[in-house]
This record gives structure tokens, C-alpha cells and sequence, in this order.
């Protein structure tokens, strides 16, 4: 299994570029989420999908959108690229555990440069 | 607000010792908690989790939990250089947001 997978790797782009970011997961995992990563700002949810047709905002969704294509795969959208959006843009999948919490897998992430 | 704290460090330990790392939280509600590792330049992996108090040993790695102090930690006994990362705790409640809140992460690093 492949797990959690991104593309780009790595990106440069000039403000006001749009581009979008792909994930797919191979684990059959129902929920789905975007995260970005900033130094000394840890993990912030962007958006997420809890199953297949739904998404939801999270703490930091201004300049972003998702789409859901099916149950493998969750895109992140930047139709207008800022340099407040470098970042490094990590996506995740997970499952219900013991305990009733998700359990998350991370992708290799997309590191973003908006110049 | 739930808040996940954790000390930034760096933690500086030399190889061979236990390192202890430490988490707090406020949420009361807060039922399941998890211990990422992060490479320099890589993405977070998965390492523990817990859900019960008392402590839960998987390897080199002991987390312990204290819902009443609320409070998380992750020991690392026979610390060693590749143990060098940062940490992040995770925490989430079973009911309403079960998605994850996480902290900062504690740099950690392990001397020869």
C-alpha cells in the first residue's frame, strides 16, 4: 500500500496563480483532511472531508477550497495565490479507532512557495 | 477554545538517557491522545496513542496519561540520535469534533 500520497512535492508560485493541490489514499479510510504547517504555528486544519460528498471548513479555510473527487481522493484548491500561503501543505486520511477518535496517516506533503 | 500545549524546547538529552516529553490540554472532554514523530523535512508519524489512564509501553516508548491532571507525556527510554525529531501531541474528544488538536511539538535532540 501506497498510503497517503501528494502531488506536487514542491511548488513555486507567483501571486495571484491558482494551482491545486492532489492527495489520494489507498486505505480505504472514510475521512479525509487538509492541513497546513507553518514554523512555530504546528498543524492547522484547512478543510475536511468526513466521507465521500461532504466537506467541512476548519480553523484556517480563508483562500482555499476542497473537492471531494470520491472516496480516494481530496484536492485543495488556491484560486488566487498569496504569499501568506507558503506553507508546507500536508494532507491526511484516518480511521475510527479505540476510543472513538480518528486516527490519522500523513502524506509526504507540498512544500509552497508564493513569491 | 481547545488548546493542545507543549514545551517548544529543544530538549537536549544524551544518548542512552530517557528523554520525557510533556503535554497538557484543556479540554475535560478530550478521550483519545496521540504522539506524532516529525523528521526535519518530513511529515508527521504516527508513534503512540492512549486513551485509558496509566501508561502504555510500545517498545522504547512509554506515553502516560492523567485525565485528571490533564496531562499527556511520551518517555523514550535508551534514547538515541535518530530519536532526534520533534514531537507532536494530539488530543480529541470521542463526541461532537473527533478530529485531532494539536500542539506545537517539542524539539528534541539527542546528543552522542
Amino acid at each position: 500500500n501506497a498510503g497517503v500520497t501528494q502531488t506536487p512535492k514542491f511548488q513555486v508560485l507567483k501571486t495571484g496563480q491558482s494551482m491545486t493541490l492532489q492527495c489520494a489514499q489507498d486505505m480505504n479510510h472514510n475521512s479525509m483532511y487538509w492541513y497546513r504547517q507553518d514554523p512555530g504555528m504546528g498543524l492547522r486544519l484547512i478543510y475536511y472531508s468526513a466521507s465521500e460528498g461532504t466537506t467541512d471548513k476548519g480553523e484556517v479555510p480563508n483562500g482555499y477550497n476542497v473537492s471531494r473527487l470520491n472516496k480516494r481522493e481530496f484536492s485543495l484548491r488556491l484560486e488566487s495565490a498569496a504569499p501568506s500561503q507558503t506553507s508546507v501543505y500536508f494532507c491526511a486520511s484516518s480511521e475510527r479507532g479505540t476510543g472513538g477518535a480518528e486516527t490519522q496517516y500523513f502524506g509526504p506533503g507540498t512544500r509552497l512557495l508564493v513569491l | 477554545q481547545k488548546e493542545v500545549e507543549q514545551n517548544s524546547g529543544p530538549l537536549s538529552v544524551p544518548e542512552g538517557a530517557i528523554a520525557s516529553l510533556n503535554c497538557t490540554y484543556s479540554d475535560r472532554g478530550s478521550q483519545s491522545f496521540f504522539w506524532y514523530r516529525q523528521y526535519s523535512g518530513k511529515s508527521p508519524e504516527l508513534i503512540m496513542f492512549i486513551y485509558s489512564n496509566g501508561d502504555k509501553e510500545d517498545g522504547r516508548f512509554t506515553a502516560q496519561l492523567n485525565k485528571a491532571s490533564q496531562y499527556v507525556s511520551l518517555l523514550i527510554r535508551d534514547s538515541q540520535p535518530s530519536d532526534s525529531a520533534t514531537y507532536l501531541c494530539a488530543v480529541a474528544s470521542s463526541g461532537g469534533s473527533y478530529i485531532p488538536t494539536f500542539g506545537r511539538g517539542t524539539s528534541l535532540i539527542v546528543h552522542p
